[in-house]
């Protein structure tokens, strides 16, 4: 299984709802990420988890909170989103290397989040 | 800190012409990995082709080729005998980095 998964593939959330994202992987990767990509732009790194730690966090604001209950799983807790934040939600997985770098990645389709 | 820049915004090409795709970065480590992917109108991002820096071979994958220039830090993709379905975002990427993309468009 070569597949990265993410539910949902739409959302449509107000301000003030609490939602989440999930991804999921069966490849055996050691490192899950989240990006968020808005129009005709690159994806953004958000978050790194390597060996289920989180390992990367670019600063993003705390009504996004990141969870990895496991290694095939990926999580992304939104809270009290402003409209700004409607964008593309990417994950994506890999295996760490012995180096301390990362090997390519493999890329779900994507979450279309909207906030009203 | 790691950058990754791509100059071209858009480009275009004849169906089964070659088209070189140009990327430049800059990281102060010496050992890491380069990539380019792929985002086609459906934007389901895969990989083409990757590059490990310590290797001086440039990578190939089929149609696609890459020329590395490790002082230079350059790192340019070039697509042999285009096809309708290369029609698609390209980003260069370094480790987790993305460059901001080039649109290709390969036209009949």
């Amino acid at each position: 299984d070569t597949e990265v998964t993410q539910t949902p593939k739409h959302l449509v959330m107000g301000m003030t709802n609490k939602k989440s994202l999930k991804c999921e992987q069966h490849m055996g990767h050691r490192a899950m990420y989240w990006y968020k990509q808005k129009a005709k732009k690159p994806p953004e790194l958000m978050f790194v988890y390597s060996y289920e730690k989180l390992s990367i966090n670019e600063s993003v604001p705390s009504r996004f909170s990141p969870e990895c209950p496991n290694s095939s799983l990926l999580n992304l807790h939104l809270h009290a989103l402003q409209p700004e934040d409607s964008a593309l939600y990417l994950c994506a997985s890999s295996q760490p290397l012995t180096s301390g770098r990362y090997n390519e990645q493999f890329f779900g389709p994507g979450t279309r989040l909207t906030v009203l | 800190a790691q950058t990754v820049t791509q100059s071209q915004p858009e480009m275009s090409v004849q169906e089964a012409e070659t088209v070189t795709l140009s990327c430049t970065y800059d990281t102060s480590e010496n050992n890491y990995y380069l990539f380019w992917y792929k985002q086609p109108p459906s934007r389901q991002m895969i990989l083409v082709i990757r590059q490990e820096a310590y290797k001086q071979q440039n990578a190939t994958e089929n149609r696609f080729s890459v020329n590395f220039q490790k002082a230079a830090k350059s790192f340019s993709l070039k697509i042999s005998d285009s096809q309708l379905g290369d029609t698609a975002m390209y980003f260069c990427a370094l480790d987790m980095r993305f460059g901001a993309g080039t649109r290709l468009t390969v036209k009949p």
